[in-house]
This record gives C-alpha cells, structure tokens and sequence, in this order.
C-alpha cells in the first residue's frame, strides 16, 4: 500500500492561515471519513490533531481543522503561531489488513 | 493521566531479536487496541502491527509479517513487539500508541519511543 502523498514543506507567516494537503486514493481517503492527523514537533512523539477527518480532540485549539473532498484531505490551521512549527502527518484507514496507511510528513515553517 | 511508555530498544545485529514493551496506564486497558508505529531517521511515520483489547485479533503491516509478533498482557497492562530476523531497514524508533477507538481508527495517547537500532 503506497503511503499518502503530502508536500514536502509549507510555510506562513504569524497569523495567517495555511492548508496542507493529503492525497490518497478511493481505496482509502476517497472511501473513509477515517482521516487523523498528527503534529510533531522534532525529537518528540506524535500528536493527534484531527480525526475522522473534522473531528478536534479535547485540548486542541480550534485554529486547527479539517477536511476532505473526494480522495484529498485537508488540514488547516488558521492564526498561525511561532509553536504551530512542526511536522505534520496525516493517516487514513485503507482495509481490515492495512489499518493505517501514513502520508509522508509536511513541515510547517512560520516565518 | 493517560501514560504510554515504550522499553526494550537497542543496538541489534542483523538476523538478531529484541523484544520491545510498552506499559500503558490511566485507563481502561482491556478496552482498547494498541499499536505500534514506527519511524527511521529522518523519515516518516510506518505502521507496524496492531493489536486488539482482548489480544485476540492481531494486525502486521506486510513489511514484518512473519518476523514480528505483537501481544498482551492485559494483568500487567503491557503489550510487547517480538522482532526477529531484523534487518538494517527495521532500525528506526517505535513508538506505541492507543487506539481512540477502533470505529475512528486515529491514535489519541502516543509514548515517546524507543530506539531500535539494526547494524552491525
């Protein structure tokens, strides 16, 4: 199973909104509303973001959203901040033997 | 507090074992899969197996089909990655992580890994 593909790298400046892509397949993202995504700051563990592709988990600040639209899924974080800086991986579900399928990581720089 | 520790990484040779550990707690362990995703240096994030509540149903990506074995201890709140036949591509950290809930599929409580390094 090919892994999803995101850019390489974004970058915004403080306060704007920036949208980083994830694009799969109908085998997966274009199927399932069962897309998280992942914040990673260097040397530390995954965070979860977004799941099931909207979805905020309790702590996280509403400047973070999603979205999908046929095989591609969207994050957004809207009022960028210096802490916003990290890595970003989405996920989505692909069948019952491959549960997770990974895209290949966006770095976010804030100018 | 949701807590997810990793244990058991280090420095293997090719064709060796290791068997890496994950001690969980903060809540209702039995309830809830488990995985393990793992990440080389400088690389992104992998998939490597799952495991149910009860540890009854199990999950390998194809890449560690046959090498590695995930299980449970549900009396000790552990579960544990059995890699064996590593290979130098296997060097990476893993990190365990709770499953929110199978029906959403997303990782809500990750550990901060441990690492596996595969060299000779």
């Amino acid at each position: 199973q090919s892994a999803l593909t995101q850019p390489a790298s974004v970058s915004g400046s403080p306060g704007q909104s920036i949208t980083i892509s994830c694009t799969g397949t109908s085998a997966d993202v274009g199927t399932y509303n069962l897309v998280s995504w992942y914040q990673q700051h260097p040397g530390k563990a995954p965070k979860l973001m977004i799941y099931e592709v909207s979805k905020r988990p309790s702590g996280v600040s509403d400047r973070f959203s999603g979205s999908k639209s046929g095989n591609t899924a969207s994050l957004t974080i809207s009022g960028l901040q210096a802490e916003d800086e990290a890595d970003y991986f989405c996920c989505s579900y692909a069948s019952s033997s491959n549960p997770w399928v990974f895209g290949g990581g966006t770095k976010l720089t804030v100018l | 507090e949701v807590q997810v520790l990793e244990s058991g990484g280090n420095l293997v040779q090719p064709g060796g074992s290791l068997r890496l550990s994950c001690a969980a707690s903060g809540f209702t362990f039995t309830s809830y899969a488990m995985t393990w995703v793992r990440q080389a240096p400088g690389k992104g994030l992998e998939w490597v197996s799952a495991i149910s509540g009860s540890g009854g149903t199990t999950y390998y990506a194809e890449s560690v089909e046959g090498r590695f074995t995930i299980s449970r201890d549900n009396s000790k709140n552990t579960v544990f990655l059995q890699m064996n036949s590593l290979r130098a591509e296997d060097t990476a950290v893993y990190y365990c992580a709770k499953v929110t809930t199978w029906g959403s599929r997303s990782l809500d409580y990750w550990g901060q890994g441990t690492l596996v390094t595969v060299s000779s």
